[in-house]
C-alpha cells in the first residue's frame, strides 16, 4: 500500500527567507507525485506535479526516487504564500494518496 | 463558477439520522472521486466512479455508506444512522479521461457535524 508523510505539521518564516516543506513516500511502482496547495477559505488545487518539472509561483520539486522523497522548495517566501500545502502520490485510476499537510506562515 | 460544486456546505445533524451530500462534476468530466477529511489530516480517498460505475470503495466505506452517480454526471454520498465520527469535510474530486496528465479539480467540500 502506498503512504505519504509530511513530518511538519507548521512551517513559520520570514517574508524573503528560503522554504522548504519535507514529502517521502512509499509506493512499489513508479510513482506519480504532486504537490496540492489549500488557500484560507479556497479549494484544494495543483500547484505542480514531478512530471512537469515545472515552477509554479516560485515553487520546484525534485523527484528522489532513491531516498523516496519529493520536497517543495522556494528561495524566497512572499506572504501570499501562506497557506496548507499537501503532497500526494497518484495511484491506479488517478487515485490520491494525502500526507497530513503542512502549514506555511510566512511572517511579515 | 464552472467549478466542481458541492451541495450543502455544511450540515449539522443529530446522531442516529441519514444525510446525503451532492456533488456536481465539471461537465463532460467522467471521473468522479470523493474523498473524506478530518482535522489535521491529509484528504482520504473512499470512492470513485467512471461514469456511472463505481469502481472502487475503500475500506473507509461502512456499509452505512452508499455513493451514486446514477446518469453518469452528478452524485450522491449518503451515511445512513450518521456517528459522531462521521463527523468530517467531504471532499468531492472530477477529472477528465483516463491519463494521470490531466488535472483532478476539487470541489470547496461539505462540513458534517454529527451532534
Amino acid at each position: 500500500a502506498q503512504r505519504v508523510t509530511q513530518p511538519e505539521k507548521l512551517l513559520s518564516v520570514f517574508k524573503g527567507a528560503p522554504v522548504e516543506l519535507k514529502c517521502n513516500y512509499s509506493y512499489s511502482g513508479s510513482p506519480e507525485l504532486f504537490w496540492y496547495v489549500q488557500y484560507s477559505r479556497q479549494r484544494l488545487q495543483l500547484l505542480l506535479r514531478h512530471i512537469s518539472r515545472e515552477s509554479i509561483k516560485g515553487f520546484t520539486a525534485d523527484l528522489n526516487k532513491g531516498e523516496t522523497s519529493f520536497h517543495l522548495k522556494k528561495p524566497f517566501a512572499q506572504e501570499e504564500d501562506s497557506a496548507m500545502y499537501y503532497c500526494a502520490l497518484e495511484a491506479a485510476g488517478n487515485k490520491l494518496t494525502f500526507g497530513g499537510g503542512t502549514r506555511v506562515l510566512v511572517k511579515p | 463558477d464552472t467549478g466542481v460544486s458541492q451541495d450543502p456546505r455544511h450540515k449539522i445533524t443529530k446522531r442516529g439520522q441519514n444525510v446525503t451530500f451532492r456533488c456536481d462534476p465539471i461537465s463532460e468530466h467522467n471521473r468522479l472521486y470523493w474523498y473524506r477529511q478530518t482535522l489535521g489530516q491529509g484528504p482520504e480517498f473512499l470512492t470513485y466512479f467512471q461514469n456511472e460505475a463505481q469502481l472502487e470503495k475503500s475500506r473507509l466505506l461502512s456499509d452505512r455508506f452508499s455513493a451514486e452517480r446514477p446518469k453518469g454526471s452528478f452524485s450522491t454520498l449518503e451515511i445512513q444512522r450518521t456517528e459522531q465520527g462521521d463527523s468530517a469535510m467531504y471532499l468531492c474530486a472530477s477529472i477528465a479521461g483516463f491519463f494521470s496528465g490531466n488535472t483532478i479539480y476539487f470541489g470547496e467540500g461539505s462540513w458534517l457535524t454529527v451532534v
